[in-house]
């Protein structure tokens, strides 16, 4: 099984900051790392696969990095919306498995 | 759109069973891997079973192999979770989630239901 540690846990930030959350692995996963924003009482929501893909409709203020073991998630400017709950997921190993997360609340 | 419509949370003794569904709607719901994450109260997304686009294949994380099984209906659209031999451990939010059609099961979740809670507790 893959371990992985996100920093920081928390982040206090304002709108129009910029973000940045680290995950990193127990292994080497090469580019097999996704990134979902979770809001309080909501369903994870798909941001980044591939390590930097955007998925569909994401808008162009996240943007993902990295490869092997580290890994970076960046919100260039941040909305309303994203305060939330951060998590990144490796697939290159089965199972699947989750970073604890990060929460980017206001500051 | 696509749509992920979970049902058949709420409270349950320890050592009973419950069986959670999720409608899909909105793709060509026989062509996806389909899995169940949960999340524990303040916890992180543990991922918990899935299973292959016809049915044919399942996998389960050892913490619920033996009292979970997950299953689907592809003429209904709808995915299944029945869940046996409960435990407060089991006490989470419950996510049904898809598995973009490229990816074989090995893959990230493209779309998730919007969760049901399940807590087990006398």
């Amino acid at each position: 099984v893959i371990w992985m540690t996100q920093s920081p846990s928390l982040v206090s930030a304002s709108t129009g900051d910029r973000v940045t959350i680290s995950c990193r692995m127990s292994q080497d996963i090469k580019g097999f790392l996704a990134w979902y924003r979770q809001k309080p009482g909501k369903a994870p929501e798909l941001l980044i696969y591939g390590a930097f893909t955007l998925q569909s409709g994401v808008p162009s203020r996240f943007s993902g990095s990295g490869s092997g073991t580290d890994f970076t998630l960046t919100i260039s400017r941040l909305q309303s919306e994203d305060f939330a709950t951060y998590s990144c997921q490796q697939y290159y190993t089965f199972p699947p498995t989750f970073g604890p997360g990060t929460k980017v609340e206001i500051k | 759109e696509v749509q992920l419509v979970q049902s058949g949370g709420g409270l349950i003794q320890p050592g009973g069973s419950l069986r959670l569904s999720c409608a899909a709607s909105g793709f060509t719901f026989s062509n996806h891997w389909m899995h169940w994450v949960r999340q524990a109260p303040g916890k992180g997304l543990v991922w918990v079973s899935r299973i292959e686009s016809d049915g044919s294949s399942t996998d389960y994380a050892d913490s619920v192999k033996g009292r979970f099984t997950i299953s689907r209906d592809n003429a209904k659209n709808t995915l299944y979770l029945q869940m046996n031999s409960l435990r407060a451990e089991d006490t989470a939010v419950y996510y049904c989630a898809r598995d973009p059609m490229s990816c074989g099961g090995d893959c990230y979740s493209d779309f998730w239901g919007q969760g049901t809670l399940v807590v087990v507790s006398s």
